[in-house]
């Protein structure tokens, strides 16, 4: 079964540390991987996308990962802020037209 | 401000209801998405519009109707709804279906079955 995970559900971390959130897949065959960002309530708003053929994507503090092989993407936080704190959902397809998500981890940044 | 834009954003209704939810997009896009999401639960992907033409229909029971009237709107009606059925509802769109296209989302329709 096609499936995304990610651990932990929930980080607490204090303002101003470095963090890393995780996904991972089970299938190697992937167009792309989306990080995605949801609010309490809120609709999804989309942080990076890496290409199956890409490593790594960055924007402003965000730096995102892909390891085909070995099924990992990872997500990096510099310098968190408590305006980070939110749900951050990985999805990817796996060569078929579904976005499968992963469960998401919850953040809290501690002013 | 998204570029996929919902209305409304809640939504009461009994049982015996009916009613619709909008979405519309001014990218081009010719996929467009419905999703449902839970409390605390990844969104579930429902239809896929492909160049107007339903695509993908996630076995959704029919009292949820989806409708593509022209490649910048998407509707669903809502028709006999169950309080099961209460959750946020997505509107994603993407330039085209498939090829790993990255989809872009709505706010979603807060929805409450009484």
């Amino acid at each position: 079964k096609q499936e995304v995970t990610q651990i932990p559900a929930a980080l607490s971390v204090p303002e101003g540390e470095n963090l890393v959130l995780n996904c991972s897949f089970t299938d190697s065959a992937i167009y792309n991987l989306q990080w995605f960002r949801q609010d309490p309530g809120k609709g999804l708003t989309s942080l990076l996308l890496i290409q199956s053929s890409q490593r790594e994507q960055t924007s402003g503090r965000l730096n995102a990962s892909l390891d085909k092989s070995s099924g990992r993407s990872t997500l990096y936080i510099a310098a968190s802020q408590p305006g980070d704190s939110a749900t951050y959902l990985c999805a990817t397809n796996f060569g078929n037209e579904k976005l499968t998500f992963g469960t998401g981890t919850r953040l809290t940044i501690i002013p | 401000d998204t570029e996929v834009t919902q209305t409304p954003k809640h939504l009461v209704m009994g049982m015996t209801n009916k009613k619709s939810l909008k979405c519309e997009q001014h990218m081009g896009h010719r996929a467009m998405y419905w999703y449902k999401q839970k409390a605390k639960k990844p969104p579930e992907l429902m239809f896929v519009y492909s160049y107007e033409k339903l695509s993908i229909n996630e076995s959704v029971p029919s009292r949820f109707s989806p409708e593509c009237p022209n490649s910048s709107l998407l509707n669903l009606h809502l028709h006999a709804l169950q309080p099961e059925d209460s959750a946020l509802y997505l509107c994603a769109s993407s330039q085209r279906q498939g090829g790993g296209q990255p989809q872009h989302f709505g706010d979603g329709t807060r929805l409450s079955i009484l």
